[in-house]
């Protein structure tokens, strides 16, 4: 079935650190794939998404490029923020929100 | 713009109790409306989605229900509850059809004693 892995957390980085969360999925078929992002005491909310290989998704200084031959969707940030605080999920669905799978999600903490 | 309400943000409930948590969309038509719950150091598992009105579709089996008796009003319910139950509750919409953005509300803490 499909399934997603990201890297346990927690994570924990200095201001202006390098970030990678990384993610990869077990898929039939031709799945989209998404990182989620949830602050302290909200909801998830969408932070970027690719939908088909090699596309690269981008958003608030985060990307994550698509990668068929790795089956992965790696996050990046060049320099994290203080406000970067949050879990970040990493999700995947193949023909329509109903068989979305989200990954157990990775806690970043980052220190000023 | 859509807005998606939750209600309560928190709960306390003791076993065995009865539970019902509510959920509202605001500012769009036809949603695909979901519930998932979210427990400590797990991630997301979708509980339930519903297409239109009084069409639920259950993932798993469990002690909890879902309604929707109108087209932006979605339910979760229980009978009695479990300690099992607890966890963090969150609804999500998202356009009708297909893959696309989920949009989840604020979500609901839900701790059974």
């Amino acid at each position: 079935g499909n399934s997603v892995t990201q890297m346990e957390g927690p994570v924990t980085l200095s201001e202006e650190a390098f970030l990678t969360i990384n993610c990869t999925y077990t898929a039939t078929g031709y799945p989209s794939l998404f990182w989620y992002v949830q602050y302290p005491g909200e909801g998830l909310q969408l932070l970027l998404k690719a939908t088909k290989a090699d596309d690269k998704g981008s958003n608030k200084g985060f990307e994550a490029t698509y990668r068929k031959e790795t089956t992965s969707f790696h996050l990046e940030k060049g320099s994290v923020q203080v406000s970067d605080s949050a879990v970040y999920f990493c999700a995947l669905g193949v023909y329509n929100n109903n068989d979305m799978r989200f990954g157990a999600g990775t806690r970043l903490t980052v220190k000023p | 713009s859509q807005t998606i309400h939750q209600w309560p943000a928190t709960l306390v409930q003791p076993v065995g109790s009865p539970l019902s948590l509510e959920c509202t969309v605001e500012g769009t038509s036809n949603p695909n409306l979901y519930w998932y719950r979210q427990a400590a150091g797990r991630g997301l598992q979708l509980l339930f989605y519903s297409v239109g009105i009084g069409q639920i579709s259950s993932e798993v089996p469990q002690n909890l229900s879902a309604s929707r008796p109108q087209d932006r009003q979605f339910i979760l319910s229980s009978k009695k509850l479990l300690l099992s139950d607890s966890g963090f509750y969150l609804c999500a919409w998202s356009v009708e059809g297909g893959l696309d953005t989920q949009y989840f509300g604020p979500g609901t803490r839900l701790t059974v004693l």
